[in-house]
């Protein structure tokens, strides 16, 4: 059993919907990234949190640290944000360079 | 807009080849990582390096060698490639810090017949 668990796997939306992907972890942390990977295969960080929330622009990212939970949620959704996103967390053993990453969750949106 | 480059983005390769996969970064970025990833799976750490001559096995047991001569350059080299080498090669970098997020290249994505 992987330590990241995202779901979930595949999301097909209609643009302008409200998303919510759920990443539950089992470790301890000391952080947990949010990572966005295009078709092509790129990948770009979107957030890294220890605690409480963040926004950028449609995105809001958040975390439980007790229940070892985050959610990233995408408001009005358009066909661009298709992509695969990916948690990763930052275990506080084993290393302070070691990411354990969940699988992703495919989203399309479509038009 | 990061700064990390990936030659080559494609690489098909007959077994028994040397090859090495190309990552280079202008950010001045002390940690550079190397993750291995298969198709629809998780990202998994093969190398990372805290700086110049500084490199540390990851989690998956990997028959890759890295080299960290320069803070820019982190190349990752296959002395023979088989096919079980065959997946998608990304190349990361951060500075040191807490809070400081991981920059990716665009990847080499690597086929051995």
């Amino acid at each position: 059993k992987n330590e990241v668990e995202q779901s979930p796997q595949n999301l097909t939306a209609q643009e302008g919907e409200f998303i919510t992907i759920n990443c539950s972890y089992s470790v301890g942390i000391s952080a947990l990234h949010w990572l966005q990977q295009h078709p092509g295969g790129g990948i770009v960080s979107l957030f890294m949190l220890s605690s409480g929330k963040k926004k950028h622009g449609r995105l809001i990212a958040t975390i439980n640290i007790q229940e070892k939970h985050s959610s990233l949620h995408i408001t009005a959704s358009h066909p661009r944000d298709s992509a695969v996103y990916i948690c990763a967390v930052l275990p506080t053993q084993g290393g302070s360079e070691k990411l354990v990453f969940g699988k992703g969750t495919k989203l399309t949106v479509n038009p | 807009e990061a700064d990390i480059y990936q030659t080559p983005r494609y690489l098909v390769i007959g077994t028994g080849k040397k090859i090495t996969l190309e990552c280079s970064q202008t950010m001045g970025h002390d940690k550079m990582y190397w993750y291995q990833q298969d198709p629809g799976m998780e990202l998994h750490l093969i190398h990372y390096s805290y700086g110049v001559n500084s490199t540390e096995k990851g989690d998956l047991s990997s028959e890759s060698t890295v080299s960290r001569i320069r803070t820019e350059h982190f190349p990752l080299t296959l002395e023979s490639a088989r096919p079980s080498h065959t997946s998608q090669y990304l190349c990361a970098s951060r500075v040191t810090g807490y809070n400081s997020p991981l920059h990716f290249g665009n990847g080499t994505r690597l086929t051995v017949t």
